[in-house]
């Protein structure tokens, strides 16, 4: 199963809006509702902010939203904030247990 | 609360072999689907593989890539889990994380905090 695509990084300024992509294809992002969206600060575990393309687990910010259209997922931050620089990584479901990752955006705030 | 601790990481020479560890605890681990991830330096995340609880069928499954170096097993009167690698290799070093797939649809959360091996002769 190959990596999910993202670009390698995105910025904004503080109050802007981002919007981070994941491009996979038929068999995994286009196949089914199961995206997730994972936070990683430098030297920390990533955490979970986005699953089934566009639920928030408890405790997550509103800014943090997302979307999928065809192949492609997406996941938004309204109102930038210094704390939201971090890595971003997507992940799908394929239809089968094995977890794909994409490669990862950088966010500069 | 829901935590995940591992341990067990280190200094390994290659060709060596390594068990980590992973205590849970704030959960039904008995009826958890486990999985493990790791972290090369710099790099991204890589899905290493997945326990099912034994009421799935307690059947494990793995990264194609990684198959048959790798071994998931666990204790749920212990409530830990454990990754098994042997005939470690240069390519192995990364922060190991164990999380928990609440659904079977990737939904893993939360994670432990990691634990690093190295892989250096």
């Amino acid at each position: 199963q190959s990596a999910l695509t993202q670009p390698a990084s995105v910025s904004g300024s503080p109050g802007q809006s981002i919007t981070i992509s994941c491009t996979g294809t038929s068999n995994d992002v286009g196949g089914y509702n199961y995206v997730s969206w994972y936070q990683q600060h430098p030297g920390k575990a990533p955490k979970l902010m986005i699953y089934d393309v566009n639920n928030r687990p408890s405790g997550v910010s509103d800014r943090f939203s997302g979307s999928k259209s065809g192949n492609t997922a997406s996941l938004t931050i309204s109102g930038l904030q210094a704390e939201d620089e971090a890595d971003y990584y997507c992940s799908s479901y394929t239809g089968s247990t094995t977890v794909v990752f994409g490669g990862g955006t950088k966010l500069t705030v | 609360e829901v935590q995940l601790v591992e341990s067990g990481g280190g200094l390994v020479k290659p060709g060596g072999s390594l068990r980590l560890s992973c205590a849970a605890s704030g959960f039904n681990f008995i009826n958890a689907w486990m999985d493990w991830v790791r972290q090369a330096p710099g790099r991204g995340l890589e899905w290493v593989g997945r326990i099912k609880s034994k009421g799935s069928g307690g059947t494990t499954d793995y990264a194609a890539p990684l198959k048959g170096r790798f071994a998931i097993s666990r204790d749920d009167s212990k409530n830990t889990l454990y990754l098994q690698i042997n005939s470690l290799q240069t390519e192995d070093t990364a922060v190991y994380y164990c999380t928990w797939s609440r659904t079977i649809f990737n939904r893993l959360d939360p994670w432990g905090q990691g634990t690093l091996v190295t892989v250096s002769s």
